[in-house]
C-alpha cells in the first residue's frame, strides 16, 4: 500500500534554532500534502495545505512566516519550523493525497515529535 | 462550518467485550466521514470511511460503522474487543466538496482494554 516516510521521528532542539520536517511519498506522487499539528491529549488540527509546485494554503491562526512549507515535488513537502520556541513543541504529522478526487485516501506519516528547550 | 464531537475522552473495557465509539458531525451537505486509530506517537491508520451508499461499512481489524443521517451519527463498533486494540480512534468528516479531501478531526477517544 501507499506508505508516507516522515523524517525525523523525534527532535530536541533549541529555543531560537530552525527545525525542517520531511514528508516524502515513497510509492505515489502526492499532489497534496497536509500538515496537522496534535497537542498532547488533543486531537489533529489542521495546519495547511501545500499543492505541488504552489504556495501553501495556511489555516486561520497558523503563522505562515513561522512554519514555512515547501511542496517542491511530487513526493516531498518540508516543514520548517523558524525560530522554534517551547510552545511549538508539539506532534506533526503529515498527510499526502495521491489525486484529487474526491474518494482518494489519505495517507499519513508517522509523524515527528517536536521538543524545543 | 463542519464539527465533529466525540463525547467520550476515555473508554474502558474488558477483553472480549463489545465496543461503540460515539461520533456525530455537524455539516450541512452529505458529509465524508472516518474513523482513523491512533498507536502511541504513531500517525493514523485508517479503519473505515464512509462516502455513500450503504449505511453500514465494514472497516479492517473487525470495526464497523453506522452512518445515521437523522441523528447525524457515525458510530464506531466492534463485536470483541482484543487487548490490542487498545488505542486512540478519532472520527473525522470530509470536505469532499474540494476534493482536497481536508479533515476535521474529533478530539478522539482513548481505548483502554483491560484482561
Amino acid at each position: 500500500g501507499a506508505v508516507v516516510s516522515q523524517h525525523p521521528s523525534w527532535v530536541i532542539c533549541k529555543s531560537g534554532t530552525s527545525v525542517k520536517i520531511e514528508c516524502r511519498s515513497l510509492d505515489f506522487q502526492a499532489t497534496t500534502m497536509f500538515w496537522y499539528r496534535q497537542f498532547p491529549k488533543q486531537s489533529l488540527m489542521l495546519m495547511a495545505t501545500s499543492n505541488e509546485g504552489s504556495k501553501a494554503t495556511y489555516e486561520q491562526g497558523v503563522e505562515k512566516d513561522k512554519f514555512l512549507i515547501n511542496h517542491a515535488s511530487l513526493t516531498l513537502s518540508t516543514l520548517t519550523v523558524t525560530s522554534a520556541h517551547p510552545e511549538d513543541s508539539s506532534f506533526y504529522i503529515c498527510s499526502a493525497l495521491a489525486d484529487r478526487t474526491y474518494n482518494s485516501p489519505l495517507h499519513f506519516g508517522n509523524g515527528t515529535r517536536l521538543t524545543v528547550t | 462550518a463542519q464539527s465533529v464531537t466525540q463525547p467520550d475522552i476515555h473508554i474502558t473495557v474488558s477483553e472480549g467485550a463489545s465496543l461503540e465509539l460515539r461520533c456525530n458531525y455537524s455539516y450541512g451537505a452529505t458529509p465524508y466521514l472516518f474513523w482513523y486509530v491512533q498507536s502511541p506517537g504513531q500517525g493514523l491508520q485508517l479503519l473505515l470511511k464512509y462516502f455513500s451508499g450503504d449505511t453500514l461499512v465494514q472497516g479492517i481489524k473487525g470495526f464497523e460503522a453506522e452512518f445515521k443521517r437523522s441523528q447525524s451519527s457515525f458510530n464506531l463498533r466492534k463485536p470483541s474487543v482484543h487487548w490490542s486494540d487498545a488505542a486512540e480512534y478519532f472520527c473525522a468528516v470530509g470536505d469532499g466538496g474540494g476534493a482536497t479531501n481536508k479533515l476535521i478531526f474529533g478530539t478522539g477517544t482513548l481505548l483502554a482494554v483491560q484482561p
